[in-house]
């Protein structure tokens, strides 16, 4: 089945630093990705829907300028968290699914996730 | 995007069934339901999806009532590896989707598997 890549599965840096997250997708073309973010306990909250060839659109709350995507490709996107501090310290998941078109559903794919420690 | 109740937990032994409820009262006509796996440190991981009536797979069933304002996902004979958090999720999922289409998860069900 089609999967989807994140590099680093886990990264600690230092507090004010950036760091930045891989997501590709391994054997399709993904024209939109989704960035999800998870704290200990809860649900993953949608972060940015990353669009290949364009600017990412970011959920209320989350702010654009600390945590940039690039949708380089078709299958690749980067979630670069910068300036980070403790408080962004987190599980960071991404998911892509394929393009639609034919009258079968295809289920997203959801990466294995990167663990963010700031310290 | 339809929003969805579900138990926060459920505990469980192996060998028995489990059948985790979901309520989704305002569903759309053109929603799909849709349940996710997830382990912890790992990403969800698909499961199966319905819109009426019962889906069978070789993982799990799905149970759908004529007014498709709940859906129950049963797991047959569970083991200590279905212990994981299940999430339960209603949108336009439909045939010929947009894959710009959100995936907004609710709180998800915390089961655990007792031996």
């Amino acid at each position: 089945g089609a999967v989807v890549s994140q590099h680093p599965s886990r990264v600690i840096c230092k507090s004010g630093t950036s760091v930045k997250i891989e997501c590709r997708s391994l054997d399709f073309q993904a024209t939109t990705m989704f960035w999800y973010r998870q704290f200990p306990k809860q649900s993953l909250m949608l972060m940015a829907t990353s669009n290949e060839g364009s600017k990412a659109t970011y959920e209320q709350g989350v702010e654009k300028d600390k945590f940039l995507i690039n949708h380089a490709s078709l299958t690749l996107s980067t979630l670069t968290v910068t300036s980070a501090h403790p408080e962004d310290s987190s599980f960071y998941i991404c998911s892509a699914r394929a393009a639609g078109g034919s009258a079968d559903y295809t289920e997203a794919f959801f990466g294995q996730g990167t663990r963010l420690t700031v310290v | 995007l339809a929003k969805t109740t579900q138990p926060i937990s459920m505990d469980s032994y192996e060998g028995q069934e489990v059948n985790i409820t979901c309520s989704h009262n305002n569903i759309a006509t053109n929603d799909y339901i849709t349940w996710y796996q997830q382990f912890p440190s790992q990403g969800p991981r698909f499961i199966i999806q319905g819109y009426k009536t019962k889906v069978t797979n070789e993982v799990a069933s799905l149970f759908i009532p004529a007014d498709r304002k709940s859906s129950t996902l049963s797991l047959p004979r569970v083991s200590l590896s279905d212990t994981a958090v299940y999430y339960c999720l209603v949108g336009e999922d439909a045939p010929g989707y947009s894959s710009a289409s959100k995936i907004i998860f609710g709180s998800g069900t915390r089961l655990s598997i007792r031996p």
